[in-house]
């Protein structure tokens, strides 16, 4: 099946830094999403980017569909940034299709 | 425009006892899955249903069984629980067709104890 694979898997930050996290995938795909979990644990959809780049406010992502990767961005962060980040793609079978996740990069934004 | 919601927040168990977890999609989404997240791991897909019926199924016992209703929400059941059933489930839904993205609720936190 299809890998998905993010880097770093942890990060550290001091307030107002920048960073950039990669996701890179073993197969093309139709539907690319970036999600923020919470420490409540609540999956925030950031960007559904299968492909080009998208800006919402400090954060962008770029996807590079023929290059099989994705970038995150996170711009000038703030402590509310911290929690994990997943990258997920969608696996389609038989016209069915579900959100195969990265393993995440745990970002902590420090004061 | 209300997103995902999921019922009960927590929950606790003991082993061999069943449980049934709720969802209900996000308005104009027809599409349903369920999610299982143990601690430090992403989410595992469960299945998903679309019109009432089990579209597609990942790699988990026939313990884990689910339902949609008429109006498009779903129940999650776990029968003889173990242990290692304690971890987020999580129901996300979507609209069918491609281009359309996947909003997720806050999750049930269940402990098996």
């Amino acid at each position: 099946g299809i890998q998905v694979e993010q880097s770093p898997p942890d990060l550290i930050l001091q307030e107002g830094a920048n960073s950039t996290l990669r996701c890179n995938f073993s197969d093309s795909v139709n539907n690319l999403q970036w999600f923020h979990q919470n420490p409540w644990g609540q999956l925030i959809n950031l960007f559904y980017i299968p492909s080009g780049t998208k800006q919402n406010g400090r954060l962008s992502a770029t996807t590079v569909a023929t290059e099989r990767y994705s970038l995150l961005y996170i711009s000038s962060s703030q402590t509310t940034d911290s929690g994990v980040y997943f990258c997920a793609v969608v696996v389609t079978t038989d016209s069915w299709g579900k959100l195969q996740f990265g393993a995440g990069t745990q970002v902590v934004v420090t004061p | 425009d209300a997103g995902v919601t999921q019922s009960p927040t927590h929950l606790i168990k003991t082993r061999g006892q069943q449980v049934t977890l709720r969802c209900s999609p996000k308005s104009g989404h027809d599409t349903v899955s369920w999610y299982q997240q143990a601690l430090g791991q992403g989410p595992q897909f469960i299945f998903q249903y679309y019109e009432e019926e089990e579209r597609q199924r990942g790699n988990f016992p026939d313990r884990f069984s689910g339902h949609q209703f008429p109006n498009y929400s779903s129940e999650l059941n776990v029968n003889a629980l173990l242990l290692g059933d304690s971890a987020l489930y999580l129901c996300a839904s979507t609209r069918t067709g491609l281009g359309y993205g996947y909003t997720f609720g806050s999750g049930t936190r269940l402990t098996v104890v």
